[in-house]
């Protein structure tokens, strides 16, 4: 079966850090990415890992463990406009395999 | 930069009606998605397109849906019967290289409402 999961809602302060966790179970694995979704707006491309550890882009980084089917996404400096849903999803042959979301509410 | 675009942002159907949904993807690439939101749930995949051929399809993706390439720049989704539950925001997506491996772009989607 194909299972990814990730909490629900998460809160954080303004200028602070964040990590978001993901966990998966697919029969295939391609690469693992992180998107970002405002509501009623298509989801964005944040990162992709395929290879174990971390990769990092400015504010945002992304890690990976393969043999433990888990990753993170690590917000630094949150702003208010980091308020929305992030999506964690599998590349698995030619699809993306979405988890439900994580809501990230920043409080000022 | 370029972008991946959809017509039209939003549509209204009767129950039964068929719509047809568009998108232009980006103009080099070469692989094409269609993904579905239910409104508060996760997306979810539909098909996936390349050498004008489906290359994978989801279970949701039944006789009802079809896709096409009718042209060098556009790519459409086909509801025949539109039933109630395909309400929901349908996003079109692109990417260079396929099997999962690269970025796909998105579209800013249309939101179907099947009445």
């Amino acid at each position: 079966g194909q299972n990814i999961d990730q909490p629900t809602e998460m809160t954080a302060t303004e200028g602070a850090i964040v990590q978001i966790n993901c966990t998966y179970q697919t029969s295939g694995f391609n690469g693992l990415f992180w998107y970002q979704q405002h509501a009623g707006e298509a989801p964005t491309f944040l990162s992709y890992n395929v290879l174990d550890g971390l990769e990092e882009k400015g504010r945002f980084s992304s890690f990976l463990s393969r043999s433990k089917g888990y990753s993170y996404l690590l917000l630094k400096e949150l702003q208010m406009k980091d308020s929305a849903s992030y999506l964690c999803a599998v590349g698995s042959n030619y699809q993306l395999i979405w988890g439900a979301g994580t809501k990230l509410i920043i409080k000022p | 930069e370029p972008e991946v675009t959809q017509t039209p942002s939003h549509q209204v159907t009767q129950m039964g009606q068929e719509v047809i949904l568009r998108c232009v993807p980006i103009s080099n690439h070469l692989y094409f998605y269609w993904y579905r939101q239910i409104l508060g749930q996760k997306v979810e995949f539909l098909v996936s397109f390349y050498n004008n051929e489906i290359s994978e399809k989801s279970e949701i993706f039944d006789d009802q849906f079809s896709v096409e390439r009718p042209d060098g720049s556009n790519f459409t989704l086909k509801i025949r019967s539109t039933k109630l539950e395909d309400s929901a925001m349908y996003f079109c997506a692109s990417s260079s290289t396929g099997g999962g491996y690269n970025e796909q772009f998105f579209g800013p989607g249309t939101r179907l409402t099947v009445l």
